[in-house]
């Protein structure tokens, strides 16, 4: 799988939106790009995931550039409760295989 | 959704002595499941693939001996940490996905390992 890079960390003023970059620029025409988060001493959660275009859930949305080499997560109005890491992994779906995570970035939501 | 129940959260035990941590598809059938290990201010690092019926494929660096894997059914996979020791102390997560692979893998909510 891809490697991706991500900025280790990030703040947010509640309310506002946050916007998290990820690099992918290995990405291959078959790897799809997900999220997950993972808020302190739990498990990851899912959060969106897409292929090439710009997918948009009750969570998040996310941007994916049209070379594929990049992508942006969006939380629209963020709470103190999205304060977590966030991972960006891109992976080839159905296949069985695994999710390698990287460093993520570690956003806060300020109050 | 797919839910993935991990037991215990929490267990102390004692230096030299075994702990099991068991991980449920509660509501689907896993083929394959997976065990991560994350000690604190780290990312989740990939110890072993669990399939059902067969031998857990680990990764590099990860002692089999010591970590066993048993993933009997299609609905549970266990981990068991031999005599365990304090380096041990981690906390532990397993995932699993259901057939249809819609969302990625479900993650349970993780085991917190103290071997004192």
């Amino acid at each position: 799988d891809a490697k991706t890079t991500q900025p280790p960390s990030m703040d947010c003023a509640e309310g506002r939106a946050a916007n998290l970059p990820c690099n992918h620029s290995t990405i291959s025409g078959n790897e799809y790009v997900y999220w997950y988060r993972q808020i302190h001493s739990q498990g990851p959660q899912y959060i969106i995931h897409g292929l090439k275009n710009n997918e948009t859930n009750e969570m998040a949305s996310l941007i994916i550039t049209e070379d594929r080499k990049s992508s942006t997560l969006i939380l629209p109005h963020a709470t103190l409760r999205d304060t977590a890491v966030y991972y960006c992994i891109v992976r080839v779906p159905n296949t069985g295989n695994q999710f390698y995570f990287g460093t993520g970035t570690s956003l806060t939501v300020i109050p | 959704g797919a839910v993935v129940s991990q037991h215990p959260s929490r267990v102390i035990c004692k230096s030299g002595t075994s702990v099991k941590i068991e991980c449920r598809s509660l509501d689907f059938q896993a083929t394959t499941m997976f065990w991560y290990r994350q000690f604190p201010k780290q990312s989740l690092m990939l110890m072993a693939t669990s399939n059902e019926g067969s031998k857990a494929t680990y990764e590099q660096g990860v002692e089999k001996d010591k970590f066993l894997i048993n993933h009997a059914s299609l609905t549970l996979s266990t981990l068991t940490v031999t005599s365990a020791h304090p380096e041990d102390s981690s906390f532990y997560i397993c995932s699993a996905s259901d057939l249809a692979d819609r969302y990625g893998y479900t993650f349970g909510s993780g085991t917190r390992l103290t071997v004192v």
